[in-house]
């Protein structure tokens, strides 16, 4: 059974550093690639990075480029965020998904919530 | 500001049918796969439907979904009260190279 945990929120201060874990299991981890969703209090979801099976390619929402940054470590079947110069609009539960073949998120942890006091 | 328009809510009686619409564009819908997303109060999304009209091991066949041109449409027959949620469609968009989400939709059972 596929499972995505995730761990590492907490409370911060703006303009600090926080970073978030994935630990996965039940499927072959180096073999897809993997997301991080975010969703503010009361708001929608917003996809907020990507990165490719082997780590060469990674997508960011533009208002999080240059300041987060997405990578994997294939032997310990975990993806990671690196959250830095963070704002009070960062404030939101981070998903962890597995993404599936034809790009759909089809696998989801519980989250875990990163706020920024400001 | 989302680029897949979805309206705020939809409702009706127990044992109905509703539809969900995301309406997006050539880079997105229009060229890509989309997928849609449950997510019931206090709890993380789950996909629902993927590559426009497939559902997932365990979803039941009360629900479906369709795409024409840059619109996706998101039916739930037969109506239970447990199905009241947020719905999510998403798709990749080839101009932003970036995931996109819809803005939501509230599915209320009256």
């Amino acid at each position: 059974e596929v499972h995505v945990v995730e761990s590492g929120g907490g409370l911060v201060q703006a303009g600090g550093s926080l970073r978030l874990s994935c630990a996965a299991s039940g499927f072959t981890f180096s073999s897809d690639w993997m997301s991080w969703v975010r969703q503010a209090p009361g708001k929608g979801l917003e996809w907020v990075a990507n990165i490719k099976q082997d780590g060469s390619e990674k997508y960011y929402v533009d208002s999080v480029k240059g300041r987060f940054t997405i990578s994997r470590d294939n032997a310990k079947n975990s993806l990671y965020l690196q959250m830095n110069s963070l704002r009070a609009e960062d404030t939101a539960v981070y998903y962890c998904a597995k993404t599936g073949q034809s790009g759909s998120l089809d696998y989801w942890g519980q989250g875990t919530l990163v706020t920024v006091s400001s | 500001q989302s680029v897949l328009t979805q309206p705020p809510s939809v409702s009706a009686a127990p044992g109905q049918k509703v539809t969900i619409s995301c309406s997006g564009s050539s880079s997105n819908i229009g060229s890509t796969y989309v997928s849609w997303y449950q997510q019931l109060p206090g709890t993380a999304p789950k996909l629902l439907i993927y590559e426009n009209n497939k559902r997932p091991s365990g979803i039941p066949d009360r629900f479906s979904g369709s795409k024409s041109g840059t619109s996706a449409t998101l039916g739930i027959t037969g109506l239970q009260t447990g199905d009241e949620a947020d719905y999510y469609c998403g798709t990749w968009d080839n101009s932003l190279s970036a995931y996109v989400f819809g803005t939501g939709t509230k599915v209320t059972a009256l």
